[in-house]
Formats: structure tokens, sequence, C-alpha cells
């Protein structure tokens, strides 16, 4: 199977940085990658569908990208409602594997 | 609206089986697929299958090949999770969630609590 690893595991930044976080696949997956948004307590939301569509509603401060295997979520500028744990996962075929998650905090 | 109801939170006891619904509406049911996913306590989310609502058939992750269970019910718009020998393990919040450009909608979760 393949496996999507995320990283960092959790970072801190400041309200307006610009954050970037990684998702690895072991092996190709093409654009069906996917990044989800879960607030504590909450259920997950999809954020980036296809590599880098921004799913409808979304705030345009979200951004995805692709290279290669290598998949980027980048915020462009960190807002304090953005505090969640972030992950990746791909849906070209089964399993639907996710990432183990990057948590988001605001300092 | 497009949206996903799942029944409420259950406790059993080891060895057990639960079974969780999921009901649709707001969209054309047989349409889409639909995913069951669940989260252990401070844990990440894990994929356990897909059925698909349209004929019922289904596939399931390998760690739950032998113990889980998806129907699906188009009279009622609902599909139905059952996980059987449950062990401690099994405590999670279980989300079903719909197939279109990865998981679009989810549902609200139904926390599955395992406990003698």
């Amino acid at each position: 199977d393949i496996q999507m690893t995320q990283s960092p595991s959790s970072l801190s930044a400041s309200v307006g940085d610009r954050v970037t976080l990684t998702c690895r696949a072991s092996q190709g997956i093409g654009n069906y990658l996917a990044w989800y948004q879960q607030k504590p307590g909450k259920v997950p939301k999809l954020l980036i569908y296809a590599a880098s569509t921004l799913q409808s509603g979304v705030p345009s401060r979200f951004s995805g990208s692709r290279s290669g295997t290598d998949f980027s979520l980048t915020i462009s500028s960190l807002q304090p409602e953005d505090v969640a744990t972030y992950y990746c996962q791909k849906y070209n075929n089964a399993p639907w594997t996710f990432g183990q998650g990057t948590r988001v905090e605001v300092k | 609206q497009v949206r996903l109801v799942q029944s409420g939170a259950e406790v059993k006891k080891p060895g057990a089986s639960v079974k969780v619904s999921c009901k649709a509406s707001g969209y054309t049911f047989t349409d889409y697929y639909l995913h069951w996913v669940r989260q252990a306590p401070g844990q990440g989310l894990q994929w356990m299958g897909i059925i698909n609502p349209n004929g019922g058939s289904a596939s399931f992750a390998q760690n739950f090949q032998d113990r889980v269970t998806m129907t699906g019910d188009t009279s009622t718009s609902t599909v139905y999770l059952e996980l059987s020998s449950l062990r401690s393990g099994d405590t999670a919040v279980y989300y079903c969630a719909r197939e279109l450009f990865a998981f679009d909608i989810w549902g609200q979760g139904t926390l599955v609590t395992v406990s003698s």
C-alpha cells in the first residue's frame, strides 16, 4: 500500500505568517491528493482536492501544489481561526490513506 | 442542503457488535459512493471502507476485512456500518463521508465506546 507521510508533525507560527505543510506519497498518485482541516472537537472539512483545487467556500489564503510525489498546503497569512490539524489523503484508489496529520498552532 | 446524519453514541462490551447508521439527504443517494472513517481518541483519521449505494458492493481496508460489514438501504437513503468482535482499541468516533472530489460531505460522527 502507498504510504502518506506528513511533515512537520506540528508547528507554531504567528498571525500573518506564511505557513507550508508537506505531504509525501511513497509512490505516484497523480493529482489525487486532498487536504482536510479538522478543528478541535469538530468534523474534518475538505479544503483542497486534486492537489490544488480549492473547495467552494474555502478562503483564498489556502493553496495547494504538487511536485512529483511531494505535495504542499500553504496558508499565505495565518489566522487565529486556522488553528487545527491538517490531514492529506490519497484518493486515486483503495485504500484511501490519510497522512498522520500536522497540528498548527498560533503563537 | 446536502447532509449526512449519523446515529447516536453507543457503549458496547468487548466481544459485542455495533451497527452505526448514516442517513443521506439533499442529493440522489445512489449517485455517490460513501466511505467510513474512524478516529480514535487523540489519533488521526483511519479509512475503513467504501460502499456503492447503487447495488451495495463494498470494499474494506485490510485491517477490518474479517470484522466489518457495510450495507445500504436505498428506500431510506441510509448506509450502515457493522463492526463485530469489538475490543477496547475500537473505541473511536466513526464518520461516514460522501465521495465527490475526495470526501466533500461528512456526517457528524458517532462515538463508539468499548468498555467492560
